[in-house]
């Protein structure tokens, strides 16, 4: 049962453009998020994280958003330059459960072209 | 991934033998987690430790699999008898700090397990 869902395997995008990656959660429970970003042959990496008190987190060229009434989160990456083509990987957590762990969503591949 | 080494990178082996992963955390921390990652499935928690007590290790896909913490540094993930189906990448984890679960993890390079 796949809690955290990115129904979108794959994305393409144009350098300079932005690129928008969905991210689905079916637990009302979970309060916390974060986005993971990951490169061939490497551990994913922390990219952005979010509190559900809040709607909004930027860093950058990253902003993720929540609305927590849809379950639904997104990333924005603007512009969008090809270090950016990786497998990102949607997190989400209970953080009022001591032995809480994070729900990884199937990721999604972002291509970014010249 | 500075903080965690896993070891082989990559595991080639036949049906039915014996695959031991290793993950070394380059300064103790509380807890360690190991994930799985296929492309139907994403990542996949198989267990976590914390104080290197398993505190759940109900991903773990079945009796074949077992993972062990002997110490606040090092952990390993077995696998016996290895199956077709467990070829994957392999991750370890572990978070920054002592701190809590929200703290973002660092992730090893993984292993890439290929049974035949």
């Amino acid at each position: 049962d796949q809690q955290v869902k990115q129904n979108s395997p794959s994305l393409s995008v144009q350098e300079g453009r932005i690129s928008i990656l969905n991210c689905d959660y079916t637990n009302s429970m979970f309060d916390y998020f974060l986005w993971y970003k990951k490169y061939p042959a490497e551990g994913p990496t922390f990219l952005i994280s979010i509190s559900s008190i809040k709607d909004k987190n930027e860093d950058g060229r990253f902003t993720v958003f929540l609305n927590k009434s849809a379950k639904h989160l997104s990333l924005h990456i603007v512009p969008s330059q090809p270090g950016d083509s990786a497998v990102y990987f949607c997190a989400a957590i209970m953080t009022t459960d001591s032995w809480g762990k994070l729900q990884f969503g199937a990721g999604t591949q972002v291509v970014v072209t010249p | 991934d500075a903080g965690v080494i896993q070891s082989p990178r990559h595991e080639v082996t036949e049906m039915g033998q014996e695959v031991t992963l290793r993950c070394k955390l380059i300064s103790g921390h509380n807890s360690l987690f190991w994930y799985r990652q296929t492309m139907m499935r994403g990542l996949e928690l198989l267990i976590y430790f914390n104080n290197n007590v398993p505190i759940d290790d109900s991903g773990m896909p079945e009796d074949r699999f077992s993972a062990k913490m002997p110490n606040a540094s090092f952990s390993t993930l077995k696998i016996q008898p290895s199956e077709p189906r467990d070829s994957a990448v392999y991750f370890c984890a572990s978070p920054p700090s002592a701190g809590g679960l929200t703290d973002e993890q660092f992730f090893g390079p993984g292993t890439r397990l290929t049974v035949l």
